[in-house]
């Protein structure tokens, strides 16, 4: 079946514009995180979402970043006012549970660059 | 605040078995532990995972040791497409959700 989906793979964008990332998760996962990879470093923990509820929020880096997952499928990540150290891959992961023996499972990422 | 440490690179020869290890010596007794791959350009790979007993499957074994102080992946014939970033995560649980804590990764090289 289809894995999880990140959309668009590549974002160029000058500094100060909002940029928006999506996410489809696997059909019928109820969990759903996002993590920021800087390069050459492992991915860092930003949110999580239980359906539609954001129940985990502690790892944004700062008020300019939203996500948001109205239907508990489709996820946005946002981004306001960018700035170039906002310049990372942005990995989406869902899992079938809310638990933490089940797997996470990643989609490729969007790529993001800060001009 | 990783939770794992990891050598930072291996090499190991195509058909051998690589065996990486990890260092989690302050997680918590509810706490996975997790191992994923990532290839340049893709998103991490989910390999095996286990709590506290030893654990199989078609791509990989993970060794847990008795105090869950540590655990070892092994690859038992490695190939050239096994060459990857291998993480060794915690799966941090607090307050009914959970989240990854990826350690900084060993880089695997197989050599031909």
């Amino acid at each position: 079946g289809a894995g999880v989906s990140q959309s668009p793979r590549y974002k160029v964008a000058k500094r100060g514009q909002d940029v928006a990332l999506r996410c489809d998760p696997i059909s019928g996962h109820v969990s759903l995180f996002w993590y920021q990879q800087a390069l050459g470093q492992g991915p860092e923990f930003l949110t999580y979402f239980q359906n539609e509820a954001q129940l985990d929020k502690s790892g944004l880096p700062s008020d300019r970043f939203f996500a948001e997952r109205p239907e508990g499928s489709v996820s946005t990540l946002k981004i306001q006012r960018t700035q170039q150290e906002d310049s990372a891959v942005y990995l989406c992961a869902s899992s079938l549970g809310t638990g933490p023996g089940q797997p996470q499972h990643f989609g490729d990422g969007t790529r993001l660059s800060i001009l | 605040d990783a939770k794992t440490t990891q050598p930072p690179s291996m090499d190991c020869a195509e058909g051998r078995a690589a065996n990486l290890p990890c260092n989690h010596s302050t997680i918590s007794g509810n706490e996975y532990v997790y191992w994923y791959r990532q290839i340049h350009s893709q998103g991490p790979q989910y390999i095996i995972h286990g709590l506290k007993n030893n654990e199989t499957n078609e791509m990989a074994s993970l060794i847990i040791t008795e105090d869950r102080k540590s655990s070892t992946l092994i690859l038992p014939h490695a190939t050239l497409r096994d060459t990857a970033v291998y993480y060794c995560i915690a799966a941090l649980t607090t307050s009914g959700t959970y989240k990854y804590i990826f350690g900084t990764g060993t880089r695997l090289k197989v050599l031909a």
